[in-house]
């Protein structure tokens, strides 16, 4: 089955409200990485947390590796944070990284 | 630092044709990851290099895909006889290596048509 499950699988927001984002998954990890993608974009890294909690401008991720979850968390959204957001893990079963299928959101003025 | 380069940055095949992609990680990586990124199978993993030697390449369909890494500096993702299934972006990011301590970098990619 899927070893990364990304939810909501869409999220449109009026820019100024908070989003949180989440990954499941059903294997262990090494490590944890979030990505952003504009469409037609690149994969631009938010944050690599194997564990714990990161900041960073008004982006927050938080692993919790007993509980098999990591989150990532937007406030006072903006029109320019659209786009997809992806998470990957390193399992430390393969030692292959497995990415989620994504969130795509969207943030109305 | 350039980060990761891929090119070219678009290519166009005629189905049967043959496609070259290639990816040069960023000065002092050791892993190299290929992946192809499609709207209906989203990120898919191919293969990956440690050192420049082949680890895993069960993502890599086996027919028709082969990569190599020949040097530290570049590596190639070869599609012969391309199928427009084979359309997607490809996708190639390094590493200072595998494992709970090393993050991986993305190159911009290099969006694949095949008609």
């Amino acid at each position: 089955g899927q070893q990364v499950q990304q939810s909501p699988a869409s999220l449109v927001l009026q820019e100024g409200e908070n989003a949180e984002l989440q990954c499941n998954f059903s294997t262990s990890l090494n490590s944890m990485q979030w990505f952003y993608q504009r469409p037609g974009g690149s994969l631009v890294s938010l944050f690599y947390n194997p564990s714990g909690t990161k900041h960073s401008g008004r982006l927050t991720s938080t692993t919790v590796i007993k509980e098999r979850r990591s989150s990532l968390h937007i406030s006072s959204s903006q029109t320019t944070d659209s786009g997809t957001y992806l998470c990957a893990l390193d399992s430390s079963n393969t030692n292959k990284v497995v990415f989620g299928t994504g969130t795509r959101l969207q943030v109305l003025p | 630092n350039a980060g990761v380069i891929q090119t070219p940055r678009h290519k166009v095949t005629g189905k049967g044709q043959e496609a070259t992609l290639w990816c040069e990680p960023i000065s002092g990586h050791s892993a190299v990851f290929w992946y192809r990124q499609t709207i209906v199978q989203g990120l898919e993993f191919l293969t990956y290099f440690r050192n420049q030697a082949p680890i895993d390449d069960s993502g890599m369909p086996k027919e028709r895909f082969s990569a190599q890494m020949p040097n530290q500096s570049h590596s190639t993702l070869k599609i012969q006889s391309t199928q427009p299934q084979d359309s997607a972006v490809y996708l190639c990011a390094s590493s200072r290596g595998l494992g709970s301590s090393y993050e991986q970098y993305f190159g911009p990619g290099t969006r694949l048509t095949v008609l």
